[in-house]
This record gives structure tokens, sequence and C-alpha cells, in this order.
């Protein structure tokens, strides 16, 4: 079964950091591109950035450049999302997503059921 | 960026009857050098993820019901359900992928009239 279960999420300061986990099953990981996508709950979805499948290319939204970065271990079957100088408006609910392309965008075709950041004082 | 705007931002549709979903790209999302739309619907249910629908403006995914069809070219695109089913009810969301950032519509939530 194709599968991808995000981790680390929970409640945090402003201006610290976090790292979400992305640990994916079910399909060979390093042939894909990966992406986090975020929602704050009853609201709309958010692109926050995509890796390709070697990562020799990344995208971040303008919202997380600087601040967020994307990585993965295809040796590992993982995916990473490092946040620093955290904000109150990155709470949301934060998705692992699979590319149905290697490049870095196509269509998403796999959602995992994501984790939440809350970002609070 | 580009901008993704979808209507209605709501819509009640009897069941077995069509519904009509609408989204507009503020650019041409149309490739020329394959003649692609980088367009994709999803289908989220409360509690849920979201599930892609179509891509290339209307290639289905597998597994999806033939009910749904996604149609358009360059900035004009459309999701339509043939014949409303009661498990269709979801908030729907068209994605440009044509370039970063790879932007949503607002969504539209579709109900039983």
């Amino acid at each position: 079964e194709v599968q991808l279960v995000e981790s680390g999420g929970g409640l945090e300061q402003p201006g610290r950091s976090l790292r979400l986990s992305c640990a994916a099953s079910g399909f060979t990981f390093g042939d894909y591109a990966m992406h986090w996508v975020r929602q704050v709950p009853g609201k709309g979805l958010e692109w926050v950035a995509g890796i390709n499948w070697i990562s020799g290319i990344s995208a971040h939204a303008d919202s997380v450049k600087g601040r967020f970065t994307i990585t993965r271990d295809n040796a590992k079957n993982s995916l990473f999302l490092h946040m620093s100088s955290l904000r109150p408006e990155d709470t949301a609910l934060y998705y692992c997503v699979k590319d149905i392309s290697s490049g870095l965008s196509e269509a998403f075709d796999i959602w995992g059921q994501g984790t939440m950041v809350t970002v609070s004082s | 960026d580009i901008v993704m705007t979808q209507s209605p931002d709501s819509l009640a549709v009897s069941l077995g009857e069509r519904a009509t979903i609408n989204c507009r790209s503020s650019q041409s999302v149309l490739y020329s050098y394959n003649n692609k739309n980088y367009v994709a619907w999803y289908q989220q249910k409360a509690g849920q993820p979201p599930k892609l629908l179509t891509y290339w403006a209307s290639t289905r995914q597998s597994g999806v019901p033939d009910r749904f069809s996604g149609s358009g070219s360059g900035t004009d695109f459309t999701l339509t359900i043939s014949s409303l089913q009661a498990e269709d009810v979801a908030v729907y969301y068209c994605q440009q992928y044509y370039s970063s950032p790879y932007t949503f519509g607002q969504g539209t939530k579709l109900e039983i009239k």
C-alpha cells in the first residue's frame, strides 16, 4: 500500500525551529518529486516547498523562503521540512505529498494525513 | 505568481444532476512545447487529505469515477460531475503546476440540494 506518514508537528514558540519528517512506503521513493503543502484548518491549500527526485532542484514559497528548507534522503525513503524562525501564521496542518513525476512538479497524487504545527507563545 | 480563481465559492446541486465548477488562471498555463495545460483538480472530503481527480486539465486519475471530467485550455478550466452522488459532497480545488509557486484556487464547496 502506498503510504506517506508525517511526524514532528506540535506546539512551538515564535522564533523557534521545528523539523517535520515524512516516511514513505509502497512505492520507489527516489523516482518521484515530493512536496509539502499546508492548510489552516477550515481554509484552503497552500503549496510550501517541492524537491525533485534527486535533490538537484528545490523550490519554496515566498512566504517561507529563507526560513524553511525541504530536503530528502532517498536511502531512507524520507522527506523533511526544516522550519526556522517560526511565525504564528505558519500554524497549519502540513501535508507530505507525492508528485506524479520525477521533475520538480506535475500533479500531486498521494497525500499523507498531515501533521499539525501550532506556533504560539 | 499565477492566481487561480474558482467560481462559484459554493454550490448546491440535486442528486443525479450535473455540477459544474469553474477555474480561471491569471495567465495561460498551456505549455506550447508539449501542448499541455498544467492544471489539476482535487477533491477534499471533511477530515481527509485532498484526492487527485484530474491532471493535464482532462486526464482522469486512475480509480476516479468517470462521472468526473475536466476540460478547458489556456486560462479557463472546468470540472464537471455529470450525475451528482451523495459521496461527492466535498470541497474542490483547482491547481496550476505550470510555474512555482504551484498555486491552488480558493476552493468550491459542493453540497446536496
